[in-house]
Parts: C-alpha cells; sequence; structure tokens
C-alpha cells in the first residue's frame, strides 16, 4: 500500500546532540510537509517542500532544517535540540498545492515521538 | 494571519448520543477545510474535506460536515456515536492564496464516548 513512513517512531536524544528525523512516501506525491505537535496542542507547520523547493514557515526557529534529497525521502534535523523540542514531529505528503482540489489533501505518516533528556 | 478555533477542547458523551463539534476559522478567501481524526497511538487520518460545491460534505464512518460560508464555520456531525468513536479531532484550514501550502490546525476536541 501506498504511504508515508517516518522513521523511527521514537527518538531521545540528549540536550544539545544533533537529531535527524526521516520520513520517506511511496505516494510520488510533490509536496512534503513537517510538523510538530506538542501534547495536546494542534500540529504546527514547520516547512514544506513542494519537489525542491523549500518554504519555510516565518516563525520556525533556526534550529529547524530540512532536506529533502529527491521525491521520496524528507529529513528533519534538528541541529541543537533543547528540552522545549520535545514533541511528536509528523510528516505528511499531498500531490500538490492546488486550490480547491483533491491534489491539496495532505496524508500523514503514524509520527516520530522526540524525548529530549 | 489565518486562524483555526475549535470551541470544546473535551467532550464526553455515552453511545447512541448526538455529535456536534464546532471549528471557526479566521481568513478572508477561499479556504479548504478538513477534519482529521486521532485514534489513541495512531496517526492523524482524514475524515472529511471540502473543496467546492455542496456545503454538506460526508465523510467516513458517518461523519458528515456543514459549511457556513457566512458563519466562517465547518461544523462536524454525527447522529448516533459509537465508543470507537473515542479521539481526538482535529479541524484544519488550507487557505487559496499564494501561501497555499500552510495549513493551520485548530487545537483538537477530544472525544471521550462512554460505553
Amino acid at each position: 500500500d501506498a504511504m508515508v513512513i517516518q522513521n523511527p517512531r521514537y527518538q531521545v536524544t540528549q540536550f544539545g546532540k544533533p537529531v535527524t528525523l526521516s520520513c520517506s512516501q511511496t505516494l510520488n506525491h510533490n509536496v512534503m510537509y513537517w510538523y510538530q505537535q506538542k501534547s495536546s496542542q494542534a500540529p504546527k507547520l514547520l516547512f514544506h517542500y513542494y519537489d525542491k523547493d523549500f518554504n519555510n514557515e516565518a516563525d520556525t526557529p533556526d534550529n529547524f532544517q530540512s532536506r529533502r534529497p529527491n521525491t521520496s525521502f524528507c529529513f528533519l534535523d534538528i541541529r541543537s535540540p533543547g528540552l522545549g523540542d520535545a514533541a511528536m514531529y509528523l510528516c505528511a505528503t499531498s500531490k500538490g498545492l492546488a486550490v480547491l482540489s483533491s491534489y491539496n489533501e495532505q496524508f500523514f505518516g503514524p509520527g516520530t515521538r522526540l524525548t529530549v533528556l | 494571519a489565518q486562524s483555526v478555533s475549535q470551541h470544546n477542547h473535551h467532550v464526553i458523551l455515552s453511545e447512541a448520543a448526538s455529535l456536534e463539534l464546532g471549528c471557526n476559522y479566521s481568513y478572508g478567501g477561499t479556504v479548504n477545510l478538513f477534519w482529521y481524526v486521532q485514534y489513541p497511538g495512531q496517526h492523524l487520518q482524514l475524515l472529511l474535506k471540502y473543496f467546492s460545491g455542496d456545503p454538506l460534505v460526508k465523510g467516513i464512518k458517518g461523519f458528515e460536515a456543514e459549511f457556513i460560508k457566512s458563519k466562517f464555520s465547518f461544523n462536524l456531525r454525527k447522529p448516533s456515536v459509537q465508543w470507537s468513536d473515542t479521539a481526538e479531532y482535529f479541524c484544519a484550514v488550507k487557505p487559496g492564496s499564494t501561501n497555499a501550502g500552510k495549513s493551520t490546525f485548530g487545537d483538537g476536541t477530544t472525544l471521550t464516548v462512554k460505553p
């Protein structure tokens, strides 16, 4: 089945130690998104890629970076994790960004829960 | 900036009761509207979506939502809930603008259905 896969499902890192979260998709979608979801809060968009075009949200901290080496994979790099970065990180994809179109529909992965010690 | 407001943080119902979860958004232009469900320990799943056309949208598992443009609302309904509907529900908005990538989610409503 076509899907969005996130590895690992659980990640523990130390304060200040760089960490990379991985997302892959078999949907061949053009757009990949990264969201941060803290406990009992809404998912918050960090950035998205449309193909190789990177779009950063204005309030995403510089500590968060992303790479998309090819259509299938997208990585979230946290350069120096702080305690406040502990959260669930969700990857999502959509076929496109066209308004009023099913291309806009997002498909979510299971998430990676990051713990910072 | 757009925002999404879900009025109820936690709703508790008995099985067979009717459900309505409120969602209001603030954005003046064209929008795409979504409801997602997140069952305990599982990932976000799309319940239903509105792009255009009939403002009454039917989704999976007996859920429906009505888009009322004049009220900037997209409330989720189900006539008779089941214990298995216990989950967190998120309303989301994607604008029809140059920033079409940006989804804004509401804070979510936790639904507990008592058997």
